[in-house]
């Protein structure tokens, strides 16, 4: 059975670093994508980044001065790092293999 | 950036109704393999997205066949032929043709 579970910090300082981990089981990240989206309080969805089966990443055109995607696949886990983070980011974030998703995790920007 | 259309941004139904829902991409997602990465997705209130439609037409496992994609190039539909009360909710289009992938804006279909 499939699984990703995101977790991370619920609060965030503006300016500060976000940290976020996709813990995923039921599949091999050597052999699946694994995307992270996003969605600020009632608005849509917004593809953030991917990491590759291969390992290599994708970002949005908007945040890829501030993001990095990373995994271990020893842990079977992805890592999303954002920096410089504004109010503008406060959202729930979503990993997922588009057919398989998390739960999400609310991160809010505030001091 | 590729950009998605997606309309109508809100869609009134009663139980039984067939609707359709359009997302015009800003450029072809024909890729040079020869597929077009044009998925649908359903977001419930509270939950994450799930996969409908993927590759245009291609019906994701578990998911009941009133649901049905189409189009080529830039035009693609969704249709639910005879709208079920769990079927309401935002529906995305999303492109993975071209990086960075693109999402639609959603359409609500909520209950006449």
């Amino acid at each position: 059975q499939v699984q990703l579970k995101e977790s991370g910090p619920g609060l965030v300082q503006p300016s500060q670093t976000l940290s976020l981990t996709c813990t995923v089981s039921g599949f091999s990240l050597t052999s699946n994508s694994v995307h992270w989206v996003r969605q600020p309080p009632g608005k849509g969805l917004e593809w953030v980044g991917a990491i590759w089966s291969g390992g290599s990443t994708d970002y949005n055109s908007a945040l890829k001065s501030r993001l990095s995607i990373s995994r271990d696949t020893s842990k079977s886990q992805v890592f999303l790092k954002m920096n410089s983070l504004q109010t503008e980011d406060t959202a729930i974030y979503f990993c997922g293999s588009f057919d398989y998703w998390g739960q999400g995790v609310m991160v809010t920007v505030s001091s | 950036d590729v950009v998605l259309t997606q309309t109508p941004p809100t869609l009134s139904a009663t139980i039984g109704q067939s609707v359709s829902i359009s997302c015009r991409s800003s450029q072809s997602l024909l890729h040079s393999n020869g597929n077009t990465y044009l998925n649908w997705l359903l977001q419930r209130p509270g939950q994450p997205p799930q996969l409908l439609i993927y590759l245009v037409s291609r019906l994701e496992s578990g998911v009941p066949n009133r649901f049905s994609g189409s189009g080529s190039g830039t035009d693609f539909t969704l249709k639910i032929s005879g709208v079920e009360a769990e079927d309401l909710g935002v529906y995305y289009c999303v492109q993975s043709t071209h990086a960075p992938h693109t999402f639609g804006a959603g359409t609500k279909l909520e209950l006449k």
